[in-house]
């Protein structure tokens, strides 16, 4: 399984963009990036997704890197209840699992 | 939309009890299905995965089982429950892009 390097943590405060970088070097050119979330005892939520191009949708942008082997994931305006650990996780395609590593534990502060 | 149900919420069961989590899922047919075991304070351990009816497979060797007796309905099983599995019992459902995830049971095994 290819694999995604993450910071531990992270911390912004309210109201703030916020950018949470992703690696992953060995990335194949039919891996998907996805980000996915997880709030406090709940499942995980799914986010975003890209495979090239950057990607905005209502809850984020995904930002890849030209050559693909990082991306970010930008809260624009960060709230309290973006406090969550962010996953992520390359896709290939057709694959027929998903597998998560640890995640960036971001805190938002008030 | 799909729709995953998980039941119960909470569990407290003693060592040596056996186990049945359910899992059903609505607004799809024939879905991929996803079993994932979430110890306090880790990642995302994939634990089962189901592409069909009676099609299991595991991905980590333990006193757990699953099966898949209707298209839309995951069951996660345990003869015999040890101290080691208590965590946060998470179903999912693939889609188009990505996993929709459900509410998931807190199982603690005292």
């Amino acid at each position: 399984d290819a694999k995604t390097t993450q910071p531990n943590s992270m911390e912004s405060n309210e109201e703030e963009p916020v950018h949470l970088p992703c690696n992953h070097s060995t990335i194949s050119g039919t891996d998907y990036i996805h980000w996915y979330r997880q709030l406090p005892s709940q499942g995980p939520e799914y986010v975003i997704h890209g495979l090239t191009s950057n990607v905005n949708n209502r809850m984020a942008s995904l930002a890849i890197a030209e050559d693909r082997k990082s991306s970010t994931l930008i809260l624009h305006r960060a709230t309290l209840r973006d406090a969550a650990v962010y996953y992520c996780i390359l896709d290939p395609q057709g694959a027929q699992k998903l597998v998560f590593g640890q995640g960036t534990r971001l805190t938002i502060n008030p | 939309s799909q729709t995953i149900h998980q039941w119960p919420a909470t569990l407290v069961q003693p060592v040596g009890s056996p186990l049945s989590l359910e899992c059903t899922v609505e607004g799809t047919s024939n879905p991929n299905l996803y079993w994932y075991r979430q110890a306090a304070g880790r990642g995302l351990q994939l634990l089962f995965y189901s592409v069909g009816i009676g099609q299991i497979s595991s991905e980590v060797p333990q006193n757990l089982s699953a099966s898949r007796p209707q298209d839309r309905q995951f069951i996660l099983s345990s003869k015999k429950l040890l101290l080691s599995d208590s965590g946060f019992y998470l179903c999912a459902c693939a889609r188009n892009y990505g996993y929709t995830f459900g509410s998931g049971t807190r199982l603690t095994v005292v």
